[in-house]
């Protein structure tokens, strides 16, 4: 099946520091790719659509310019979490299809904690 | 649009018991169906999928058929096991065209005691 990869797994960091965080469809091309959040013991939430070649569409309550994305080519996509801080600590996931109605393939996710 | 409605958790069993787990969903047209299991400290990974109506999937023992009278898509297996203990998400169908966007329930928690 299709591989979608995620980098990094897991990271640390200090409060006020930005994070960056890659999602790759190894085997095929995304011209879409989701982001999601999931806290402990939640479902996913969608975050954003990210489009190749133009700006990512956010969801309700996402703040654009905490949660910046960024879809350079047909197989990466990246999250920059801006300025982190403890409550950004969660885990985030990406996602892509690699075709018209076909199941979604997930990153591994990326468990973010701010301390 | 397409959205589904999942029956609220968790689920506590014991080991063989029959599992169901209800999914109701309202889309236009009969696109593809997925139930997608995240097992402890994983990622979501697709469990099965039915790709049109009255279509049956099935992935390590468990079953949904893609049911159009009823707009249901319930999980069913006939003997879990511990190993089957993880979160199960009904996802709604993806819309035709170039992107699919999935909105995820709430999921359901399934333990299986020994």
């Amino acid at each position: 099946g299709a591989v979608v990869s995620q980098h990094p797994s897991w990271v640390i960091c200090k409060s006020g520091t930005s994070v960056k965080i890659e999602c790759r469809s190894l085997d095929f091309q995304a011209t879409t790719m989701f982001w999601y959040r999931q806290f402990p013991k939640q479902s996913l939430m969608l975050m954003a659509t990210s489009n190749e070649g133009s700006k990512a569409t956010y969801e309700q309550g996402v703040e654009k310019d905490k949660f910046l994305i960024n879809h350079a080519s047909l197989t990466l996509s990246t999250l920059t979490v801006t300025s982190a801080h403890p409550e950004d600590s969660s885990f985030y996931i990406c996602s892509a299809n690699p075709g018209v109605n076909t199941e979604a393939f997930f990153g591994q996710g990326t468990r973010l904690t701010v301390v | 649009g397409n959205s589904v409605t999942q029956m609220e958790g968790p689920v506590t069993l014991s080991e063989e018991a029959f599992l169901t787990i209800n999914c109701t969903y309202t889309a236009t047209g009969y696109p593809s169906l997925f139930w997608y299991v995240q097992y402890p400290g994983e990622g979501l990974q697709l469990l099965l999928k039915a790709t049109k109506a009255d279509d049956k999937g099935s992935n390590k023992g468990f079953e949904a058929t893609y049911r159009k009278e009823t707009t249901s898509f319930h999980l069913e297996k006939g003997s879990v096991q511990v190993s089957d203990s993880a979160v199960y998400f009904c996802a709604p169908p993806c819309v035709t065209g170039a992107n699919s966007k999935l909105t995820f329930g709430k999921g359901i928690t399934l333990s299986v005691r020994p």
